[in-house]
């Protein structure tokens, strides 16, 4: 069974930084693209960014609010998934997911994590 | 930068009805990288329909998905009492490789 568990959420200051993981299991880590996405409060889902596999490259691609400030790595002797987010605005408060990416698709997610950015 | 747009809004419907939620794209879009997902409150998304029409794994064939170029139409063709929740539309494009979603969908009990 696909697993995917995030963890590293909370509260933390405007400008402040954050590490999310995401554990993986039940499927061949390395050989798997990897995605983040968020939701804010009461809204829709936002693309956060991903990571290709060591083999594709290992390359990230992220969007445009975040570009700069996220990085997202990845620890395949670990299956696991990393997001360090730096320099944090108030807007990126939301719930952050890590997905299986695959043909475009986002298969399996994680049950995500909280994150507040707040003073 | 590709825009979803979904429609309606909200969706309210009674069990066993049908369902068509629909999602327009502002320029044409591969097939194969428009997705939908379904949400309910306080869980995950869950992959629906891949490559527009494909069904994922484990969802129940009274889902099915359809369009091309810059429509796209997610049917649920009875509803059952589980289905009530908010369902997302997602594309990928290239140059710069970006996924974008739609607005959402909420499909509510009539």
């Amino acid at each position: 069974e696909v697993q995917l568990v995030e963890s590293g959420g909370g509260l933390v200051k405007p400008g402040g930084s954050l590490r999310l993981s995401c554990a993986a299991s039940g499927f061949i880590f390395i050989n798997a693209w990897m995605n983040w996405v968020r939701q804010a409060p009461g809204k829709g889902l936002e693309w956060v960014g991903r990571i290709k596999t060591r083999s594709d490259g290992g390359t990230t691609d992220y969007a445009a609010p975040v570009k700069g400030r996220f990085i997202i790595s990845r620890d395949d002797s670990k299956n696991t998934l990393y997001l360090q987010m730096n320099s944090l605005k108030i807007e990126d408060t939301a719930v952050y997911y890590c997905s299986t990416l695959s043909d475009y698709t986002m298969g399996y997610w994680g049950q995500g994590t909280l994150v507040t950015v707040s003073s | 930068e590709i825009v979803l747009t979904q429609s309606p809004g909200t969706l309210s419907l009674s069990p066993g009805e049908r369902a068509t939620l629909s999602c327009r794209a502002s320029q044409s879009v591969s097939s194969s990288s428009l997705a939908w997902y379904q949400q309910k409150p306080d869980q995950a998304p869950r992959l629906l329909i891949s490559g527009a029409s494909s069904r994922a794994n484990g969802i129940p064939d009274r889902f099915s998905g359809s369009g091309s170029g810059t429509d796209f139409t997610l049917t649920i063709s009875r509803l059952e009492p589980e289905d009530f929740a908010v369902y997302y539309c997602q594309q990928f494009s290239n140059s710069p490789p970006r996924y974008t979603f739609g607005q959402g969908t909420t499909l509510e009990i009539k």
